[in-house]
């Protein structure tokens, strides 16, 4: 159980142009999602948390116009990269928690990734 | 905000126990500790909780000061599958966001 998937798993696009990584929880309701970035050798940086059906909360120095995260349902949340740049090729990993079996709600399940590649 | 102190890499010899500390000496009566891994270019994977007592599951034990200011988390038998970078976290139970350390490089040598 508590499985959650990414896609793409990985991704080149143009400078410039936006980018939609989706994160789902494919076995439990994901009541609260979060996005993480991580550049290389470097640990993970939380970028934002979402509950379902409500606006994100960002980290402090995270662009919320630059990436736009919807949480429109318990099971899917998407990460989009608009107008992306070199510097925002990174790993991106989301993650989830909520309710279907005991224990979920105290802890996260992560997905496997997106490799982000701006050119 | 990471609020554990963990060393930046170890070794261990396959087969043999591997034992992780972490401290976290400003821990608040209501946080858990979280031991997740990362193995190379995948997303971290949830090994185990424990807010004051003991725990072990199928993966590993947890083992955590009466004091609860730091914590060892133990593999048992070592795997060469093991290699990954080991991250400490502490949580409200209530609370929402996990903030990463730099966590430790564990590498299981043959």
């Amino acid at each position: 159980g508590a499985v959650v998937s990414q896609h793409p798993s990985w991704v080149i696009c143009k400078s410039g142009t936006s980018v939609k990584i989706e994160c789902r929880s494919l076995d439990f309701q994901a009541t609260t999602m979060f996005w993480y970035r991580q550049f290389p050798k470097q640990s993970l940086m939380l970028m934002a948390t979402s509950n379902e059906g409500s606006k994100a909360t960002y980290e402090q120095g995270v662009e919320k116009d630059k990436f736009l995260i919807n949480h429109a349902s318990l099971t899917l949340s998407t990460l989009t990269v608009t107008s992306a740049h070199p510097e925002d090729s990174s790993f991106y990993i989301c993650s989830a928690r909520g309710w279907g079996f005991a224990g979920l709600q105290e802890t996260q399940y992560f997905g496997p990734g997106t490799r982000l590649l701006v050119l | 905000d990471a609020k554990t102190t963990q060393p930046t890499s170890m070794d261990c010899a396959e087969g043999r126990a591997a034992n992780l500390p972490c401290n976290h000496s400003t821990i608040s009566g209501n946080e858990y500790v979280y031991w997740y891994r990362q193995i190379h270019s995948q997303g971290p994977q949830y090994i185990i909780h424990g807010l004051k007592n003991n725990e072990t599951n199928e993966m590993a034990s947890l083992i955590i000061t009466e004091d609860r200011k730091s914590s060892t988390l133990i593999l048992p038998h070592a795997t060469l599958r093991d290699t990954a970078v080991y991250y400490c976290i502490v949580r409200a139970y209530t609370g929402n966001q996990f903030y990463f350390g730099t966590g430790t490089s564990l590498t299981v040598i043959p």
